[in-house]
């Protein structure tokens, strides 16, 4: 069974950082690209970024450079380094694998993160 | 504001058929493949239909889409009570070179 475990989410101060961890498990990680999507409370979806399984990196033009996609296959584990963070910023993560044809089939329950002074 | 236009919402009685519209361009929806989720009340969104209109394995033939155009839609028939959900649909974009999400809608079953 297919398994995203988000962590790292937490109260942070505008201009600060904040590491989120997604744990992957039921597949092969190292095939399957991987993306974050995030939902401001009561709001809609918005992708933020993601990783191809050759690492190449795509990002939403509103979190480019201030955030950094990572994967470690070896630990079937992908990273979001958020630096800089904003007000706006302020969502639930999402961890989503991504397949070749079906596209995001599946998700995390999520990770809160709340920019705030 | 999402360069993507959905209604904000929709409803019907059970039974009835229901259609989404989801309206875009040629760099999003007229060019590239449409996906789109449901998202029930408290819960991460999941797959509905993929690359248009193809369905999941497990997702009920009652769903399904299309797309004409800069159009894609989705038509949910024999509505179901549980069917009351969050619907977005998401094609790639071009000229912003990621994925951009429709502002959702709100699908209330009376």
């Amino acid at each position: 069974e297919v398994q995203l475990v988000e962590s790292g989410g937490g109260l942070v101060q505008p201009g600060g950082s904040l590491r989120l961890s997604c744990a992957a498990s039921g597949f092969t990680f190292d095939n399957y690209d991987m993306h974050w999507v995030r939902q401001p409370t009561g709001s809609g979806l918005e992708w933020v970024s993601g990783i191809g399984a050759a690492g190449d990196t795509y990002y939403a033009g509103s979190v480019k450079g201030r955030f950094t996609i990572s994967r470690e296959n070896a630990k079937n584990s992908l990273t979001l380094q958020m630096n800089g963070l904003r007000v706006e910023d302020t969502a639930l993560y999402y961890c989503a694998k991504w397949e070749a044809r079906r596209g995001w089939d599946h998700w995390g329950r999520g990770t809160l993160v709340t920019v705030s002074s | 504001q999402s360069v993507l236009t959905q209604p904000p919402s929709a409803s019907g009685t059970p039974g009835q058929r229901v259609t989404i519209s989801c309206s875009g361009s040629n760099s999003n929806v007229g060019g590239n493949f449409v996906y789109w989720y449901q998202q029930l009340p408290g819960t991460a969104p999941t797959l509905l239909i993929y690359r248009d209109d193809q369905r999941p394995s497990g997702v009920p033939d009652r769903f399904s889409g299309s797309k004409s155009g800069t159009l894609a839609s989705l038509t949910i028939s024999g509505l179901r009570p549980e069917d009351e959900a969050y619907y977005y649909c998401v094609p790639w974009d071009d000229s912003l070179r990621g994925w951009l999400f429709g502002g959702g809608t709100k699908l209330t079953v009376l």
